[in-house]
């Protein structure tokens, strides 16, 4: 079973635009972390934000915001006004204690922002 | 802090050909490396965890003896594909646990290989 599930494969947005990707996760441990990674066309993966399982406080960080709701196993992203700069492919991980800190990586979610 | 280097960041061979990758922690002692692999337009699939010292951990379907791992010290692990075909075409990225935060994993630029 996919443990993270990015169900949007593709996303077109006109620049300036807002923009939230989806993540819903899958855990029975009661303590794990949430992860989003941003993958632009050089192929790194940047580090965007990590969050634990006890917190639930939403995070803005300049244009980006996460929203985690645990009710839902849901850790949302949005992109406001968004730029040409933002275009790449999103990855939302899971990491749980219980195995070992393993990483479950999304399918991702490839943004383009069209100018 | 927390940097991982990856060597070389491209390499091109010849079908039948073994290529070596090194995965390097810069500023702290990876107790734990893993190597991922990442197929065009696809997720990010582990292929195996290493510990310092120990045999590495392949994930199911993965060729322990075509996808060589090392893992000889605390800041070095490498990766070789041993007679490579060009179905091993992919972009290889390795992380590595053991800094602070230290359940996180920081990754590597990744290795983009290309067999011909």
């Amino acid at each position: 079973a996919q443990k993270v599930t990015q169900a949007q494969t593709e996303i077109s947005v006109v620049e300036k635009e807002d923009v939230t990707l989806d993540c819903v996760y899958e855990t029975r441990d009661t303590t794990y972390y949430l992860f989003w990674y941003k993958q632009p066309p050089s192929g790194e993966l940047v580090f965007l934000i990590r969050r634990n399982s006890f917190d639930e406080q939403n995070e803005i960080s300049g244009r980006y915001s996460w929203n985690f709701q645990k009710s839902t196993s849901s850790f949302n992203f949005t992109i406001t006004a968004s730029q040409v700069v933002d275009s790449a492919v999103y990855f939302c991980a899971l990491s749980e204690e219980d195995t070992g800190n393993q990483f479950y990586f999304g399918t991702g979610t490839s943004l383009t922002v069209i100018p | 802090g927390a940097v991982v280097s990856q060597h070389p960041s491209r390499v091109i061979c010849k079908s039948g050909t073994s290529v070596k990758i090194e995965c390097r922690s810069l500023d702290f002692q990876a107790t734990t490396m893993f190597w991922y692999r990442q197929f065009p337009k696809q997720s990010l699939m582990l292929m195996a965890t290493s510990n310092e010292g120990s045999k590495a951990t392949y994930e199911q379907g993965v060729e322990k003896d075509k996808f060589l791992i090392n893992h000889a010290s605390l800041t070095l692990s490498t990766l070789t594909v041993t007679s490579a075909h060009p179905e091993d075409s992919s972009f290889y990225i390795c992380s590595a646990r053991g800094g602070l935060p230290y359940n996180e994993q920081f990754f590597g630029p990744g290795t983009r290989l290309t067999v011909l």
